[in-house]
């Protein structure tokens, strides 16, 4: 059963700063990775899926990037909005839409 | 505007049953494959099943193999979750999803979201 392991569980940074969150796969995912922003009290909504295709209406300040079992996604420059629970999930592997525990992005 | 609007979700015994049903709107519904995924109070996302738009394909996380049964009316743009056998570790909020796919396979991909009903299975 694949693994999605998610760092650092918890990331604080000020607006403006970029952002790094990393996504391990236990094994090959191949690009077959999305992102995924929560916020308190809302649904999850898609940001990335193929590891680095922007879905419809993210900014361009989120990007994806990787493949095989280590993936990123990067925040260039971050808004008050950015701060949020974010998710990897891949779609690869049994079972398949696997989430990681998820990386809180938190103000600094 | 694409819209999925939950129901169904409360209160429940251990080993109780529930349906939850899912809306949509907006979007031409047999067209695309749906997901329901999970949330357990304060932890993270699990993706509990799927159908695709046809409904000929179903497909279960083993957490609920054999309890919960997905289906779909097409006729009436609505999701379901027939949810048997209910355990404590199923109490979280239920998301119904679009899969972001046009094919009407699943891609597990979840491009819109609705709301959530919350399940809360305790005696």
């Amino acid at each position: 059963e694949i693994v999605l392991t998610q760092s650092p569980a918890t990331l604080s940074l000020s607006p403006g700063e970029r952002a790094t969150l990393s996504c391990r796969a236990s094994q090959s995912v191949s690009s077959y990775l999305a992102w995924y922003q929560q916020k308190p009290g809302q649904a999850p909504r898609l940001l990335i899926y193929d590891a680095s295709n922007r879905a419809t209406g993210i900014p361009a300040r989120f990007s994806g990037s990787g493949s095989g079992t280590d993936f990123t996604l990067t925040i260039s420059s971050l808004e008050p909005e950015d701060f949020a629970v974010y998710y990897c999930q891949q779609r690869s592997n049994w079972p398949p839409g696997t989430f990681g525990q998820g990386t809180k992005l938190e103000i600094k | 505007e694409v819209q999925l609007v939950e129901s169904g979700g409360g209160l429940v015994q251990p080993g109780g049953s529930l349906r939850l049903s899912c809306a949509a709107s907006g979007f031409t519904f047999s067209s695309y494959a749906m997901s329901w995924v999970r949330q357990a109070p304060g932890k993270g996302l699990e993706w509990v099943s799927a159908i695709s738009g046809s409904g000929g394909s179903t497909y279960y996380a083993d957490s609920v193999k054999g309890r919960f049964t997905i289906s779909r009316d097409n006729s009436k743009n609505t999701l379901y979750l027939q949810m048997n056998s209910l355990r404590a570790e199923d109490t979280a909020v239920y998301y119904c999803a679009k899969d972001r796919g046009d094919t009407a396979m699943v891609t597990y991909y979840m491009d819109v979201w609705g709301k959530g009903t919350t399940v809360t299975v305790s005696s």
